[in-house]
């Protein structure tokens, strides 16, 4: 069975400092990795996406993430954190070589401090 | 403007009662999926579907209920059967299912 496993419920970062949001996963096949971030009360919005191809992948807001078979690794991370940056952050993974059902991991709280 | 839209924001239950969340998406998607979020445990897929008239049970469908009669639609019934229905209700829809998944604004689904 497919999993996401994102290891802290929360992170603290000062303000202009590099943020790291930790995800490893497991699945049988190859995985499609997803990054989302939810502001409170609000649906996911979609940061970026790992399918094939660089292990480096950039998306919206500055966030990149770094692809790592090895590890089964797909950390999200910026080089300079911003206030408005506080969110609820998801890792989500599809196997390929299944049914493509999407499983979401628990989500980790990015606290950005002035 | 393309998006997804659910509804109502807010819905109230009461015991025995079957009640219905709506989604509705204009972005030509073949796929669309049900969630629930709890605090504390992320995401749980419901039902998924990832073509008319076809549809599948997620990890957590006891209690739930879905039809996909058209491709825009993908209506979500909370049945008397499922005895903790408060939770914060998503609906996804995407290209295929290993693209990703664009989120309406959710259901707050609480018990009267």
């Amino acid at each position: 069975a497919q999993s996401v496993a994102q290891p802290e419920d929360q992170v603290n970062v000062a303000e202009g400092n590099p943020l790291t949001v930790k995800c490893t996963y497991s699945v049988s096949g190859n995985p499609y990795l997803f990054w989302y971030v939810q502001y409170p009360n609000r649906g996911l919005q979609f940061l970026l996406k790992y399918i094939t191809g660089d292990n480096l992948v950039k998306g919206s807001y500055g966030f990149e993430a770094e692809f790592n078979k090895s590890q089964t690794s797909f950390h999200l991370k910026k080089p300079s954190a911003l206030v408005s940056d506080s969110a609820l952050y998801f890792c989500a993974v599809v196997d390929s070589g299944g049914y493509q059902k999407v499983t979401f991991g628990i989500g980790t709280k990015l606290q950005v401090i002035p | 403007d393309g998006g997804i839209t659910q509804s109502p924001k807010y819905l109230f239950r009461k015991e025995g009662q079957n009640v219905t969340l709506s989604c509705e998406q204009n972005l030509n998607h073949d796929a669309m999926y049900w969630y629930r979020q709890d605090p504390g445990q992320g995401l749980r897929l419901i039902y998924y579907s990832q073509i008319v008239n076809d549809f599948q049970k997620g990890d957590i469908a006891e209690g739930y209920s879905v039809s996909r009669e058209k491709k825009e639609s993908f209506p979500l019934t909370v049945t008397s059967a499922q005895k903790n229905p408060t939770a914060f209700y998503l609906c996804a829809s995407s290209i295929v299912t290993y693209q990703p998944q664009h989120f309406g604004d959710g259901t707050r689904l609480s018990i009267l």
